[in-house]
């Protein structure tokens, strides 16, 4: 069975300055890889996601995650935030066969301060 | 792009009661389907898996009886909290998927429910 790890709980940061929020994964089989944002009271919002191809994924408002095989990692990026920025982050992770069923991270809190 | 669709968005109930959550995938056939639960503050966990036409299985810790789940149709599962409780409060979501699993990651917009 596949499992998550988000390392940060909480993660502050200062606006315009570069974020790195870390999630790993162990699966015995081959899988597809998630981040999700959920702001207060919303459901989740797919972020980007990585089933194959390019190891490098971006999403439309400047975050990137790199697939790292070899570490088992996916760990999101932002070169600089914004205020608006500040939610809940969850990695997950998809086995690509037999079910499909996506399990999530603990989450990680994303606080940008002006 | 595929579209799960989660109705109500959220729902106030007595205790005692028994509440339906709807998931509906828009534009696709959803061989497959999860329920999860989120409490504040806290991540998703997975409480079932539901196949058109069978049996939902559920995780472990999850009472069936008490978590009714339903897929009669390749568009429609649903979720009914039976005789629910305030330990149900919780913040429910559906999440869909065809039988390539190529949608399984298209997730509805959640159910607020509060058990008062």
């Amino acid at each position: 069975a596949q499992s998550v790890t988000q390392l940060d709980s909480q993660v502050p940061v200062f606006e315009e300055a570069p974020v790195e929020l870390r999630c790993n994964y162990s699966s015995s089989v081959s899988v597809y890889l998630f981040w999700y944002v959920q702001y207060p009271n919303q459901g989740l919002q797919l972020l980007l996601k990585y089933l194959s191809g390019s190891t490098l994924v971006e999403s439309i408002n400047g975050f990137e995650a790199e697939f790292n095989k070899s570490q088992t990692s996916f760990h999101l990026r932002k070169p600089s935030v914004h205020i608006s920025d500040t939610a809940e982050y969850f990695c997950a992770v998809s086995e690509s066969t037999g079910g499909f069923k996506t399990i999530f991270g603990a989450g990680t809190r994303l606080f940008v301060k002006a | 792009g595929a579209v799960v669709s989660q109705h109500p968005s959220w729902v106030i109930c007595k205790s005692g009661t028994s509440v339906k959550i709807e998931c509906r995938s828009l534009d696709f056939q959803a061989t497959t389907m999860f329920w999860y639960r989120q409490f504040p503050k806290q991540s998703l966990m997975l409480m079932a898996t539901s196949n058109e036409g069978s049996k939902a299985t559920y995780e472990q810790g999850v009472e069936k009886d008490k978590f009714l789940i339903n897929h009669a149709s390749l568009t429609l599962s649903t979720l009914t909290v039976t005789s629910a409780h305030p330990e149900d409060s919780s913040f429910y979501i559906c999440s869909a998927s065809d039988d390539r699993g190529y949608y399984g990651y298209t997730f509805g917009s959640g159910t607020r429910l509060t058990v008062v």
